[in-house]
């Protein structure tokens, strides 16, 4: 069974960092292109990251570029997503999610909540 | 980047109710995914490629469209199926529709 399970949110103030992850199990992790997706609390879907099965390329939206870094540990099945500057417009629950080839997504993680705010 | 317009934003069905919502591109695309996704849940992908069923997915459920205008169907409602849904377009850079809530009436 696919398990992806994302942790480290939480309450940040703006300006300041935080370093998401997801651990993956029940597939072949490392052949497998990620992206981390945000839901806004009005329920807006932003995709904010992608990365290759190998970590060898990675897309961000201008939103995010300069500020986050998405990165993956193929021998732990983990992802990272490693949020700095952080805006109270990055508020958001934050999903980790499997490609099934480049166009679309087919596993979401449950979420892990971000909120900036001072 | 491509906007999606998915219409209605609320639709109340009864059940038993076929119904079809649907989602509008500023801009021609290749495929168009819809994602289903209930309360406290994260989204579950429920149509890719247009028209092709996820793996678990109900034959209830099917997906139409092409260039600026595709639909997802539920041929007949159950109450399961409450929930948002959200199309999905990765022609070029990745947007998401703004959603459509299904109520069960």
């Amino acid at each position: 069974e696919v398990q992806l399970v994302e942790s480290g949110g939480g309450l940040v103030k703006p300006g300041g960092s935080l370093k998401l992850s997801c651990a993956a199990s029940g597939f072949a992790f490392s052949s497998y292109d990620m992206s981390w997706v945000r839901q806004t609390p009005e329920k807006r879907l932003e995709w904010v990251a992608y990365i290759s099965s190998g970590g060898g390329s990675t897309y961000y939206p201008d939103t995010v570029k300069g500020r986050f870094t998405i990165s993956r540990d193929n021998a732990k099945n983990t992802l990272y997503l490693q949020m700095s500057s952080l805006k109270s417009e990055d508020t958001a629950m934050y999903y980790c999610a499997r490609h099934y080839n480049w166009e679309f997504t087919d596993y979401w993680g449950q979420g892990t909540s971000v909120t900036v705010s001072s | 980047q491509i906007v999606l317009t998915q219409s209605p934003a609320i639709m109340s069905a009864s059940l038993g109710e076929e119904i079809t919502l649907t989602c509008s591109a500023s801009s021609s695309v290749s495929y168009m995914h819809w994602y289903q996704q209930k309360s406290g849940t994260s989204p579950k992908l429920l149509i890719y490629s247009t028209s092709n069923l996820a793996s678990g997915v109900p034959s209830r459920f099917s997906g139409s469209g092409s260039g600026t205008f595709y639909s997802l169907t539920i041929s007949s409602v159950e109450a399961e199926d409450a929930a948002d849904y959200y199309c999905h377009q990765w022609s070029s850079y990745p947007t998401f529709g703004g959603g459509t809530k299904l109520e069960i009436k």
